[in-house]
């Protein structure tokens, strides 16, 4: 695709359900990140992954947070059993091996 | 653990004015320096320097780095009501695992006012 897209772009859910992000990197881009950005705070890397491969998940939060990545391409970031401190907007980047990072639209969590 | 400070954290001017945005890093295996700017959600990239003192250019705007001091500046001509956002400044670390890891600074707020 032209961009990096991100879907949903708005999710709101209720403490305690899981919920599924995705994120669709631009055409032929190897690498792949995903971010968070919290109200009032920078953004925080969570998990990288190179192919379907991640040999950086040293930013998730905690074991509720898993990703994967297929065919080199989509992936997906899973929250489970949602925490109220997990609201924020979740960005995902992709680059072409060690180039500059492209996000997307990012998606806004919101844990009620 | 690598870290950026971005200077001011915020900034308010006038159309017309120029402005400076400061950025230090510390960086263990230091690969790139990246300026991203950042409006609603999507952090939209502005520049990637690697090179000490080579300027790199983009209309009115334009960065340089300086590796030996370990800073970045992100200097804009003429501003516009359109330059308001949030500028982020981030460091790659070129270092085994964690290759393209973006580690970001708080960002600088930057108001332009007509």
């Amino acid at each position: 695709g032209a961009g990096v897209s991100q879907s949903p772009s708005n999710k709101v859910t209720e403490k305690g359900k899981d919920v599924e992000l995705r994120c669709d990197p631009i055409s032929g881009h190897t690498a792949l990140y995903w971010y968070r950005q919290s109200l009032g705070q920078g953004l925080e890397f969570l998990i990288y992954f190179q192919g379907n491969s991640a040999p950086d998940k040293s930013g998730l939060p905690s074991d509720r947070f898993s990703a994967e990545r297929t065919g080199g391409s989509v992936s997906t970031l899973t929250i489970q059993r949602t925490q109220q401190e997990d609201s924020a907007v979740y960005l995902c980047a992709s680059s072409l091996g060690g180039t500059s990072q492209y996000f997307g639209p990012g998606t806004r969590l919101t844990v009620l | 653990e690598d870290k950026v400070v971005q200077s001011p954290l915020s900034l308010v001017v006038h159309e017309g004015d120029t402005v400076t945005l400061n950025c230090s890093y510390e960086v263990t295996n230091f690969r790139s320096l990246l300026w991203y700017k950042q409006e609603k959600k999507a952090p939209t990239f502005l520049f990637m320097l690697t090179s000490s003192g080579i300027e790199k250019k983009s209309g009115r705007l334009s960065s340089i780095l300086d590796k030996k001091e370990l800073f970045s500046i992100l200097n804009i001509t003429a501003t516009q009501t359109g330059d308001s956002a949030v500028y982020l400044c981030a460091v790659t670390n070129a270092g085994g695992t964690s290759y393209g890891k973006l580690t970001f600074g708080q960002g600088t707020i930057l108001t332009v006012h007509p």
